[in-house]
């Protein structure tokens, strides 16, 4: 089955300090999408990106659709400490047994230390 | 508030009991997941049920099982209860079929 290999597994940074955090597969995805879970809550969706190349914003954040459609990474600018949470990636299967299966990556646990 | 409601919201039980989880996903969405979330944060995809058919299956325990009402709502039921069934359980709806979801709050489950 297809999986994605999301990196890093956690951040401890200082408020103010930019982030990145990216995910990989072997499989190609036709959508990829980040989504943010804050402690005591479900995961609530940031981004969702469509098209291979495609460079979306969403205030202070940033994320890609990467030109061979099996990576992504999402950028979040001048962290402040209310961005605390779990960061999750997410594809939808392209090809074969995967054709619109949403697989989620593992997770990137943020701090941020004000 | 994402739309979709679940409960309980907290449920703790003992080993070899059986619980059911209720979801009643957003206004017009037709599709329905289930997913685990345990201590090591991942979310592991269960099941997808589609307008009261089921349309994919993930790492769903034979012990578990699910099902999607005429009116949409979903109910998990999870039985004979081990420990490591303790987690938090997610539901999430979507209109379409593009991934995006929108998740309820979870449901806690306890297991002593």
């Amino acid at each position: 089955g297809q999986q994605l290999n999301q990196s890093p597994q956690s951040m401890f940074i200082q408020e103010g300090e930019d982030v990145s955090m990216n995910c990989t597969s072997s499989s190609i995805f036709n959508t990829w999408l980040w989504y943010k879970q804050e402690p005591g809550e479900g995961p609530v969706l940031l981004i969702a990106l469509y098209k291979a190349g495609e460079l979306t914003s969403n205030g202070r954040l940033t994320a890609q659709f990467g030109i061979t459609r099996k990576d992504s990474f999402l950028n979040i600018s001048a962290s402040i400490p209310s961005d605390v949470g779990i960061y999750f990636c997410a594809g939808l299967g392209a090809g074969g047994t995967s054709y619109g299966k949403l697989t989620f990556g593992q997770g990137t646990i943020l701090t941020v230390h004000p | 508030d994402s739309g979709v409601t679940q409960t309980p919201k907290h449920l703790i039980t003992a080993t070899g009991q059986r619980v059911t989880l209720r979801c009643s996903p957003r206004s017009g969405d037709l599709s329905v997941y289930w997913y685990q979330q345990s201590l090591d944060q991942g979310l592991q995809f269960l099941i997808q049920y589609y307008n009261g058919e089921e349309r994919a299956k993930g790492n769903i325990l034979e012990r578990f099982s699910a099902q999607q009402f005429p009116d949409l709502h979903s109910e998990l039921n999870l039985s004979s209860l081990e420990l490591g069934d303790s987690a938090l359980y997610f539901c999430a709806s979507t209109r379409g079929a593009t991934g995006e979801l929108f998740f309820g709050e979870g449901s806690r489950l306890t297991v002593l």
